[in-house]
């Protein structure tokens, strides 16, 4: 099993909701990371996780919150979020934190 | 100054051809160093890992020169499904000291003619 799974697909959502995107991978990576991407730009890193401990946050806004319940597990906590937060939400998973990266689907939102 | 910085394209290139790409990076601590592929509305997918000896597969090759910060992708007898925009990554050391991440090139996109 080589794969990233990432649920659900697309997420719209308004502004005053709080949603959950959802991150699996089976492969023993210990690290795991969420990343955003905006049309025809590369993938920015939000966060990573290693040994699900959160070690890099970029400077998120606070209104994404994500959690790591275990060690093939990752979620994505949404709460108020803005229209310009609409992206592609990608996960990613390597067996450890320098090692190449494997991406799930990722997660289309929309923020109305 | 770009951490990683790639000639976004398009690269307009008829069937059969060979086509070259080239990235440069910043950080000259940095140890890491892989070439992704990314379809229309698809997520990244890993092409090939770049070593300092350079990497041959299949069609593709890769080289790094560390001295020059420079990496490159070679493609040759280009089919139409290498359509696609290709990125160069570079692992990076963020601050706080131990903890690295993956820092993703703009880009560059290839289009195959037939």
């Amino acid at each position: 099993d080589t794969e990233v799974t990432q649920t659900p697909k697309h997420l719209v959502m308004g502004m005053t909701n709080k949603k959950s995107l959802k991150c699996e991978q089976h492969m023993g990576h210990r690290a795991m990371y969420w990343y955003k991407q905006k049309a025809k730009k590369p993938p920015e890193l939000m966060f990573v996780y290693s040994y699900e401990k959160l070690s890099i946050n970029e400077s998120v806004p606070s209104r994404f919150s994500p959690e790591c319940p275990n060690s093939s597990l990752l979620n994505l906590h949404l709460h108020a979020l803005q229209p310009e937060d609409s992206a592609l939400y990608l996960c990613a998973s390597s067996p450890q934190q320098r090692d190449t990266q494997y991406f799930g689907p990722g997660t289309r939102l929309t923020v109305l | 100054r770009k951490e990683v910085e790639q000639d976004p394209g398009p690269f307009n290139v008829p069937e059969g051809a060979t086509v070259a790409f080239n990235c440069t990076y910043s950080n000259s601590a940095s140890q890491s160093f892989f070439w992704y592929r990314q379809d229309c509305r698809k997520e990244p997918k890993l092409l090939m890992s770049v070593y300092s000896s350079g990497n041959e597969d299949g069609r593709f090759t890769a080289q790094l020169n560390r001295a020059s910060q420079y990496i490159s992708l070679l493609i040759r007898d280009s089919k139409l499904s290498d359509s696609a925009t290709y990125l160069c990554v570079v692992n990076t050391r963020y601050s706080g000291g131990g903890a690295d991440g993956l820092t993703f090139g703009k880009g560059t996109h290839l289009i195959i003619q037939p």
